[in-house]
């Protein structure tokens, strides 16, 4: 059974402050997405990263898959209040054969940002 | 491009009654659908998912059902509703694996009390 874990589940930064959340998962997959959920909203797609190496960037949020480590890190820069919300990590096997592209999510991580 | 569609957007229920939720996608077609349940709390569980018109998996044994009557419309339903089953239901698609796009879109949401 493939199982999703997130660190920290709870995250307070202070804006202009660095930081990671980590996401390690418990089987073979090659595909691991990102979601930002707000408050009371839907999920919001972030990134998709394929490969082993695979490094995506996107403002002050980068994401990095390492297959063999089976491990995938959300590095935030410099963060700023609009930031603050739940991210997800999400594993998911390839569509077709008996996988359909289902995804396992992780906890969540809740980011507040604080001035 | 394309979009997707919930509804209804909120709904309170009494305990034992019937349940309908309606997702449809627009702008693709032979999508994957994906319905995900998130409890108060954080975890998204992946319920049920359908590859094509008719065809639907149950990912856990539940109080629900789901059908897939067209190619772009994914209904989730239930015969009487259970305090158990409030929660955030959130529809999903994937596009057609034949296009080699990995990304899975969420739709915004239904917000489910039973009472």
């Amino acid at each position: 059974e493939l199982k999703v874990e997130q660190n920290p589940l709870f995250l307070s930064m202070q804006e202009g402050k660095n930081y990671t959340i980590y996401c390690n998962y418990s089987t073979t997959s090659d595909r691991l997405y990102w979601y930002r959920q707000d408050p009371g909203k839907s999920l919001e797609s972030l990134f998709v990263l394929l490969s082993n190496g695979a490094v995506k960037q996107e403002g002050r949020l980068m994401a990095s898959l390492d297959t063999k480590a089976r491990l995938s890190t959300l590095h935030i820069t410099a963060a700023v209040h609009d930031l603050s919300a739940t991210y997800f990590c999400a594993v998911g096997r390839p569509a077709g054969g008996t996988s359909y592209g289902k995804l396992t999510f992780g906890q969540g991580t809740i980011l507040t940002v604080h001035p | 491009s394309q979009t997707i569609h919930q509804w209804p957007a909120t709904l309170v229920q009494p305990v034992g009654s019937p349940l309908s939720l309606e997702c449809t996608v627009e702008g693709t077609s032979n999508p994957n659908l994906y319905w995900y349940r998130q409890a108060a709390g954080r975890g998204l569980q992946l319920l049920f998912y359908s590859v094509g018109i008719g065809q639907i998996s149950s990912e856990v044994p539940q109080n629900l059902s789901a059908s897939r009557p067209q190619d772009r419309q994914f209904i989730l339903s239930s015969k009487k509703l259970l305090l158990s089953d409030s929660g955030f239901y959130l529809c999903a698609w994937r596009a057609d694996p034949g296009t080699g796009v990995h990304e899975q879109y969420f739709g915004p949401g239904t917000r489910l009390t039973v009472t």
